[in-house]
C-alpha cells in the first residue's frame, strides 16, 4: 500500500517562474492538507481539502498560491511568481477522514523548493 | 484557539540516557494527540498517538500518555540510540469537523544523541 506521493521532491525554480506541487494522497483517503515548513522553523498548516472542495484554507497566502484536488488526479499547490520567501519544504498530507475518530493524517516525503 | 506548546531544543544526550521532551496544548473538547519524528532530510514520520485521556501511545521504544487534567503529552524514551537523532514534533488534532481537522504542530524539538 503506497503512502502518500509527493513529486517533485526538489524543484528549483527561478523568482518570477511558477511552482506546481502533486500529490497523491494514500488509497482510500479522501482529505488532503498542505503544510508548509521554513527553515528551522516547525510546520505551518496551509490548506485542507476534499475532492473538489477546499475545506480550509486560513492558513493560504492571500496572493499567487491556491490548490485543489480534483475529482480524478493528484491534489496540486500552485505557486505564482515565486519570491525567495517562498523557499521552503511543502508537506503533503492525507486522512481518510476528517477530525474525530482518531483519524492518523499520513504524510508524505516532501517537496523542496529553492528560489533563485 | 488550539495550540501546541513543546519544549525548544536542542536537546543533547548521550547514548543509552533517558529522554523527555516536553509538550502541552491547549484545545477544546477532547483533541487527539499526536508525536511525529523527521529525520534530516525526510518528511514526517507518525511515531506514536493517543485519542483519548490516558491513552498510552507507544512506539520503538518511545512512550507518550495523554494526560487531560495537565493538558500534557510528554515523550519519553529510557535509553536514545544515535539512530533517534531527529526533530520531534508534538501535535493535536481537534475533535469536532470544520477548521478543527487539521493538525496544529509544536515548533518541534531537536534532539542529538552522542555516542
Amino acid at each position: 500500500n503506497a503512502g502518500v506521493m509527493q513529486n517533485p521532491r526538489h524543484l528549483v525554480r527561478r523568482r518570477g517562474q511558477e511552482a506546481r506541487l502533486r500529490c497523491s494522497p494514500m488509497k482510500g483517503h479522501s482529505h488532503v492538507y498542505w503544510y508548509r515548513q521554513l527553515p528551522e522553523e516547525g510546520l505551518k498548516f496551509m490548506v485542507y481539502l476534499q475532492k473538489e472542495n477546499i475545506i480550509d484554507e486560513s492558513g493560504m497566502p492571500k496572493e499567487r498560491f491556491s490548490a485543489e484536488f480534483p475529482k480524478e488526479g493528484p491534489s496540486i499547490l500552485r505557486i505564482q511568481q515565486v519570491v525567495r520567501g517562498d523557499s521552503a519544504a511543502y508537506f503533503c498530507a492525507s486522512s481518510p477522514g476528517r477530525g474525530g475518530s482518531g483519524n492518523t493524517i499520513y504524510f508524505g516525503e516532501g517537496s523542496w523548493l529553492t528560489v533563485v | 484557539g488550539n495550540s501546541v506548546t513543546q519544549m525548544e531544543g536542542p536537546v543533547t544526550l548521550s547514548e543509552e540516557a533517558f529522554l523527555t521532551i516536553n509538550c502541552t496544548y491547549t484545545a477544546t473538547g477532547y483533541p487527539s494527540l499526536f508525536w511525529y519524528v523527521q529525520y534530516p532530510g525526510e518528511g514526517l514520520q507518525l511515531l506514536l498517538k493517543a485519542t483519548k485521556a490516558d491513552d498510552k501511545g507507544s512506539n520503538k521504544g518511545f512512550e507518550a500518555t495523554y494526560r487531560k487534567e495537565t493538558t500534557s503529552f510528554h515523550l519519553e524514551k529510557g535509553s536514545v540510540q544515535v539512530s533517534d537523532s531527529a526533530v520531534y514534533f508534538c501535535a493535536l488534532r481537534g475533535a469536532y469537523g470544520g477548521s478543527q481537522g487539521n493538525l496544529i504542530f509544536g515548533k518541534g524539538t531537536k534532539l542529538s544523541v552522542k555516542p
